[in-house]
């Protein structure tokens, strides 16, 4: 498996909370990208991002945020949960230049009460 | 924007058997690459095999393989012997090229949950 991890794997947590999804990968990629995984189990991209210092919003509307001050580093928040975010959230990373392949962390089940 | 569509949520064979999932896509660019992943239950998203648009010839990878349409936009994935271990959801994906500095982005269809009987 690829070495790209999500914590926590599973979060429930009270409306109006602050919280961060965490994502770091030691493969060394350039891209990374953040999706949600809808109870129907369609994908759509959030978030992602070319490098150090460089994110740029998905295709899908979010309220959440994200930053890269590291590489190896992605981090997900959310200011103030809602049911509406109850969701999984994958995060991928891949390899810049020509290559073809984004790898997935587990991903993060939350739930939001 | 690019659409992708899989039009068959769930599937079912038995063990051994040869399974065909569908996958139909939209766009107007003429250099991509197309992608069959697989997420098991409770486990992480694969590549399962890719496709480079300009190639003809389709994919093969063991047991798996494409039939890759071009001009009608179909992009079928053929499992051949199935095994127990092929249980899980399987996404169809396109990515533009895009360049080597570009966002490299991938829209993925709605799914197929694929289950294999023994």
């Amino acid at each position: 498996e690829a070495d790209i991890y999500q914590t926590p794997r599973y979060l429930v947590i009270g409306t109006g909370k602050k919280i961060t999804l965490e994502c770091s990968q030691t493969m060394g990629h350039d891209k990374m990208y953040w999706y949600q995984q809808d109870p129907g189990m369609e994908l759509h991209l959030i978030h992602y991002s070319y490098g150090v210092n460089s994110t740029e919003k998905g295709d899908l509307s979010s309220e959440s945020t994200v930053s890269r001050i590291r590489t190896e580093h992605f981090p997900l928040t959310l200011e103030s949960a809602r049911p509406s975010h109850t969701s999984q959230y994958l995060c991928a990373s891949k390899l810049g230049g020509g290559s073809y392949e984004q790898y997935f962390g587990p991903g993060t089940r939350l739930t939001v009460t | 924007a690019q659409t992708v569509t899989q039009s068959q949520p769930e599937m079912s064979v038995q063990e051994a058997e040869t399974v065909t999932l569908s996958c139909t896509y939209d766009t107007s660019e003429n250099n991509y690459y197309l992608f069959w992943y697989k997420q098991p239950p409770s486990r992480q998203m694969i590549l399962v095999i890719r496709q480079e648009a300009y190639k003809q010839q389709n994919a093969t990878e063991n047991r798996f393989s494409v039939n890759f349409q071009k001009a009608a936009k179909s992009f079928s994935l053929k499992i051949s012997d199935s095994q127990l271990g092929d249980t899980a959801m399987y996404f169809c994906a396109f990515m533009k090229h895009g360049g080597v500095q570009g966002a490299q982005k991938l829209v993925f269809g709605q799914g197929t949950r694929l289950t294999i009987n023994p």
